[in-house]
């Protein structure tokens, strides 16, 4: 069983929908859990960190963490074409990232 | 734009060759970490200096070889290269040790 789960996708969805992307993983020692969004031939893009259990926001994005069942997702509302890229999950229990191989995610206007 | 810079930003070259891939941090960055992307085993963390110092390794092949330099730029050696040593290489660098990762632009590195 890998560390880090997520499903590849492809996902396509119109504009304006809502999206969710999600990993689990194996390991519970990991503490931090970030998401990163990756376009096309360019390097990864932090866009959310957490640290506890629970809901962050920020704008258009909502990153969940549910320790207990070893699970986050990260949410994007009101989708845009703009936000078409791979999404990739991270854990942090030390100093490594462990990186999920990444969701693609088509957003059609 | 993250503030890591990396060159170059492709590379082309052949089986059994050595090449050198260079990253600079963000500013006032002391910790820089290699990573290694390819499409079937996905990003994986390779190595990390802190100021100077190798911190901590992770699944990098004997014949990768990096450093950070005092003025904290780091540069990555590959040598004996093989078609699968093919991938994106990316930095990223952070602020201390276990803080957050910036990522840079990446190398592409092809091997013929």
């Amino acid at each position: 069983q890998k560390e880090v789960e997520q499903d590849p996708g492809p996902l396509s969805v119109p504009e304006g929908a809502i999206v969710s992307l999600n990993c689990t993983y194996s390991n519970s020692a990991f503490q931090y859990f970030m998401w990163y969004r990756q376009y096309s031939r360019k390097g990864p893009e932090l866009l959310m960190y957490t640290y506890s259990s629970g809901n962050k926001e920020d704008g258009r994005f909502t990153a969940q963490v549910d320790k207990s069942s070893k699970y986050i997702s990260l949410f994007i509302r009101d989708s845009q074409p703009s936000d078409s890229a791979t999404y990739l999950c991270a854990m942090q229990a030390g100093t490594a990232l462990i990186f999920g191989k990444g969701t693609t995610l088509s957003v059609s206007s | 734009d993250s503030g890591v810079t990396q060159t170059p930003k492709h590379l082309i070259t052949a089986t059994g060759q050595r090449v050198t891939l260079r990253c600079s941090p963000r500013s006032g960055d002391l910790s820089v970490y290699w990573y290694q992307q390819s499409l079937d085993q996905g990003l994986q963390f390779l190595i990390q200096y802190y100021n100077g110092e190798e911190r901590a390794k992770g699944n990098i092949l004997e014949r990768f070889s990096a450093q950070q330099f005092p003025d904290l730029h780091s540069e990555l050696n590959l040598s004996s290269l093989e078609l699968g040593d093919s991938a994106l290489y990316f930095c990223a660098s952070s602020r201390g040790d276990q803080e957050t990762q910036y990522f840079g632009p990446g190398t592409r590195l092809l091997v013929l």
